[in-house]
């Protein structure tokens, strides 16, 4: 069935480092994927987006890559900073239906050290 | 710029209660849409709405309804509320569909138990 998941629930870093958060989805119809953050209390925030025509796109401090070979989402956070530690979300939807419904991966809880 | 307004931020429910949540945002999109947050899982779509006077059905609308009678609010309805409708609901909006590169943009949650 079509489904969005993350490989790791779960990633510590050490500030300054960098961080990948990674995403797998199981239907080729994907094509269009968005990064999500979501802080403690908060809803989720809009990072980053990536057609299925595009192997890359970069944003500041983050850098999103799609592998459609093997159906594999990554966010790669540069020099990450203590703000950065939230739960990261993948979320997929398909063109060509008359609302575009995104469909959510479960998450990656990302924690920064200082 | 309030952006998207939930309220009330907590509530608590008996089973059985109805209540309504309230969506209100300030920046005239036309796409508003519910999803529930549940533990370990990714947010999941109740409902949803193309405009005013238009509204349709999520991956998980059972047990809720939704109207939406003007551009700037949407509240979700519990009709009878159940244990199983324990969740954090989100409101969301865009200025398009989410396929478009319009980004949607989320309120800060309802946290609702029922008891």
């Amino acid at each position: 069935g079509e489904s969005v998941g993350l490989h790791l629930p779960t990633l510590s870093v050490q500030e300054g480092d960098n961080s990948i958060i990674n995403c797998a989805y199981s239907n080729s119809a994907s094509d269009y994927f968005i990064w999500y953050k979501q802080e403690s209390g908060k809803g989720p925030q809009f990072i980053i987006d990536i057609r299925s025509n595009m192997d890359k796109r970069q944003g500041q401090r983050v850098t999103v890559l799609l592998n459609k070979t093997v159906k594999h989402l990554s966010l790669q956070i540069a020099a990450t900073q203590p703000g950065d530690s939230a739960v990261y979300f993948c979320a997929e939807t398909r063109g060509g239906t008359s609302y575009g419904k995104l469909t959510f991966g479960q998450g990656t809880i990302l924690t920064v050290h200082p | 710029n309030a952006g998207v307004t939930q309220t009330p931020k907590f509530q608590v429910l008996k089973t059985g209660q109805s209540m309504t949540l309230q969506c209100a945002q300030d920046m005239n999109h036309e796409y508003m849409s519910w999803y529930r947050q549940d533990p370990g899982m990714g947010l999941r779509l109740i409902h949803y709405s193309v405009g005013a006077g238009i509204t349709d059905q999520g991956e998980v609308p059972n047990g809720y309804n939704v109207s939406r009678s003007t551009t700037e609010d949407f509240p979700l309805r519990l009709l009878s509320a159940a244990p199983s409708q324990t969740s954090v609901y989100f409101c969301a909006s865009s200025a398009d569909r989410p396929y478009s590169n319009q980004p949607q943009h989320f309120g800060d949650g309802t946290r609702l138990s029922i008891l």
